[in-house]
């Protein structure tokens, strides 16, 4: 059964800490990785990622994907409140071009 | 430029009652989809469409049913709601070959007493 995983699945740190969320995949034909964040309401795209060892990067934000250990991550630097949300993983299948997602991770920065 | 247009945005039924959500895209995206996200759960894609006339089953499609007259319309009903159903429901519209295009409407919270 394709699945993705992500963990932890909350995680409270302070603010300007560094964190790193996981994202794992087992899916029979992967196309690309997707990255969102979920604050209130519907999910705002971050991140594709579809190449190993090629890291996208946008401010505070990076992300990397290992197609041979089948994980990303998502790292967020010098963290701030407003980066309180869900961050949502997602896979695209390759046959179909639907979508699989992990549960997402509840991520909350105490100022 | 409105993108993926959803409602309502909250609703209450009854038990055994019907409804219908709606969704609108202006982009002419070919892809249309809805999910349904319960706490701890992530999306969980309950029908999709790839064009006007074409629908088909996500992982959860029971006690939902779609339609796609138009490319630009693509409702969602409950026949018969149940306590089950009480779930936030979203639609997202992509181009069909296009990785990360996902527009994501604003939701809809549904509660079913």
């Amino acid at each position: 059964e394709d699945k993705v995983v992500q963990s932890p699945l909350s995680l409270v740190v302070h603010e300007g800490d560094t964190v790193t969320l996981n994202c794992s995949y087992e899916v029979t034909n992967f196309r690309s990785l997707l990255w969102y964040k979920q604050e209130k309401k519907a999910p705002t795209f971050l991140f594709m990622l579809t190449s190993s060892g090629i890291e996208k990067k946008s401010g505070r934000l990076s992300s990397i994907l290992d197609k041979k250990e089948l994980f990303s991550i998502l790292n967020i630097t010098a963290t701030q409140t407003g980066d309180s949300a869900v961050y949502l993983c997602a896979v695209i299948m390759d046959s179909n071009y639907q979508l699989i997602w992990g549960a997402g991770t509840k991520l909350i920065i105490k100022p | 430029n409105a993108g993926v247009t959803q409602t309502p945005k909250f609703q209450v039924l009854k038990t055994g009652q019907s409804m219908t959500l709606q969704c609108a895209q202006d982009m002419n995206h070919e892809y249309m989809s809805w999910y349904r996200q319960d706490p701890g759960m992530g999306l969980r894609l309950i029908h999709y469409s790839v064009g006007a006339g074409i629908t088909d089953q996500g992982e959860v499609p029971n006690g939902y049913n779609v339609s796609r007259s138009t490319t630009e319309d693509f409702p969602l009903r409950l026949l018969s709601a149940a306590p089950s159903q009480t779930s936030v429901y979203f639609c997202a519209s992509r181009r069909v070959f296009e990785d990360y295009g996902y527009t994501f409407g604003s939701g809809t919270r549904l509660t079913v007493v």
